[in-house]
Parts: C-alpha cells; sequence; structure tokens
C-alpha cells in the first residue's frame, strides 16, 4: 500500500502474555519511529530506527520492550510479560530520510491487556 | 510549562467559519507539523514547516521562528473537520524525536 499500515489494529491480551505489533513503512523510507499514546495525552517516543539499526532507543519504558527492523523496512515492537498500564495506542511513523523529512503515521494498533 | 503549548483546548463553531489554532513552543527547533488525529484514527501528518506559510487546500499553516509561534487555519470549516489537531516540533539538537502539544479539539457543527 502507499501509506504506513500497522496490524493487527485491535489486540486484547491477558496480564502477563507476550504480543508483537508490525509496522509496514512507507517503501523507501529508511527511518522509522515507534510512539505510545495513552488515552487522553500526546503520543511519547519509544524508538527510532535508521535503516536496520535502534538510532535511539531511550524511549523504550522498561526492558519488557523491545523493537526489531532486521531487514531495514519492517519493524516489530515487542512486549514481554504485558501489564495492564501498557493498554494504549501504539502508532508507527516513516519518514524518507529521518534528517528533516516529514513523518507518515499509521493507523496505529490498540493495545488492551485485560 | 509544556515545551509546546496549544491554545485554545477545545474550539466549537458553526460550519462555514474561519478557524485558528495556536502553537507555541519554547525549544529550539529544526522543523514543526501539525497533525490531525479523529477519534480512534490514527495521525494524518498536515504539514512539516520550517519557515513561511503553506497551503493546501482550505487548510493553511504559518510559521513565525523569531516568536516561536506557528498557527493553523481552516477556512469554510466543514463538520468532516471535526479532529484534534496536534502541533509537534522537532528539536533542533534531537531531529528525529518529535515533542508534542496536548492537542486542540475541534468540533464544527453544521
Amino acid at each position: 500500500g502507499a501509506g504506513v499500515s500497522q496490524t493487527p489494529s485491535n489486540k486484547v491480551t491477558e496480564k502477563g502474555k507476550y504480543v508483537e505489533l508490525r509496522c509496514d513503512p512507507i517503501s523507501g523510507h529508511t527511518a522509522l519511529y515507534w510512539y505510545r499514546q495513552s488515552l487522553g495525552q500526546g503520543p511519547e517516543f519509544l524508538i527510532y530506527f535508521q535503516g536496520t539499526g535502534a538510532a535511539d532507543d531511550s524511549g523504550l519504558p522498561n526492558d519488557r520492550f523491545f523493537a526489531v527492523r532486521p531487514e531495514g523496512s519492517v519493524s516489530t515492537l515487542k512486549i514481554q510479560r504485558t501489564e495492564r498500564g501498557d493498554s494504549a495506542v501504539y502508532l508507527c511513523a516513516s519518514s524518507l530520510t529521518g534528517v528533516g523529512s516529514e513523518a507518515f503515521f499509521g493507523q496505529g494498533t490498540r493495545l488492551t491487556v485485560v | 510549562k509544556n515545551e509546546v503549548e496549544q491554545s485554545p483546548q477545545n474550539l466549537t463553531a458553526q460550519e462555514g467559519e474561519f478557524i485558528t489554532i495556536n502553537c507555541s513552543y519554547s525549544v529550539g527547533i529544526s522543523a514543526l507539523h501539525w497533525l490531525q488525529q479523529h477519534p480512534g484514527g490514527g495521525i494524518v501528518s498536515l504539514f512539516m514547516l520550517s519557515s513561511g506559510k503553506k497551503k493546501h487546500g482550505r487548510l493553511i499553516a504559518t510559521i513565525n521562528i523569531q516568536e516561536k509561534h506557528s498557527s493553523l487555519h481552516i477556512t469554510a470549516s466543514h463538520p468532516r473537520d471535526s479532529a484534534v489537531y496536534i502541533c509537534a516540533v522537532r528539536a533542533g539538537d534531537s531531529n528525529y524525536q518529535l515533542i508534542w502539544g496536548a492537542g486542540t479539539k475541534l468540533i464544527i457543527k453544521p
């Protein structure tokens, strides 16, 4: 597709379970970002990829969160031992170069931990 | 004090009215984004600005770097413009992270 695609659009999981959230960026975009948006708040930066490498993972809240982008396109955000506080909309964005280029956002994955 | 502040927080207007949403920031930036978020929906990028003015359809965005201020205008507003409009800045020394405003919830009544 032409835009950033995130799957699944909704995910309900039980506390303690492992989840994976997928992001397909716009083809050719080297930069990819993950954000988390809790109810009533603005998005919170999690991690930034430039190509295959995580250029900045300072926003990941703890070691239960991990993200990969093995081939420099699709990225997966992985959350281990999920907690109710992880419930949020997880947003992915990509941009052509990551430096001064516009970011395009996916629709987000709404994660609910019960 | 938040680094990015938007006003108003909420705005209700009648169809056809001219809408202005303001964004002030306190950090040095390399770019400013205006984004739109519909209820339950994802975020759509409207504009990215580093100077001057941009226009797309009924939307106009301006930025004054000296005053650290940007405005988003909507002409001939329509109920489908109802959404949350978010201002986010790309900090000059860390240009991949965005600092987000709290958003302005706009409702356009028919």
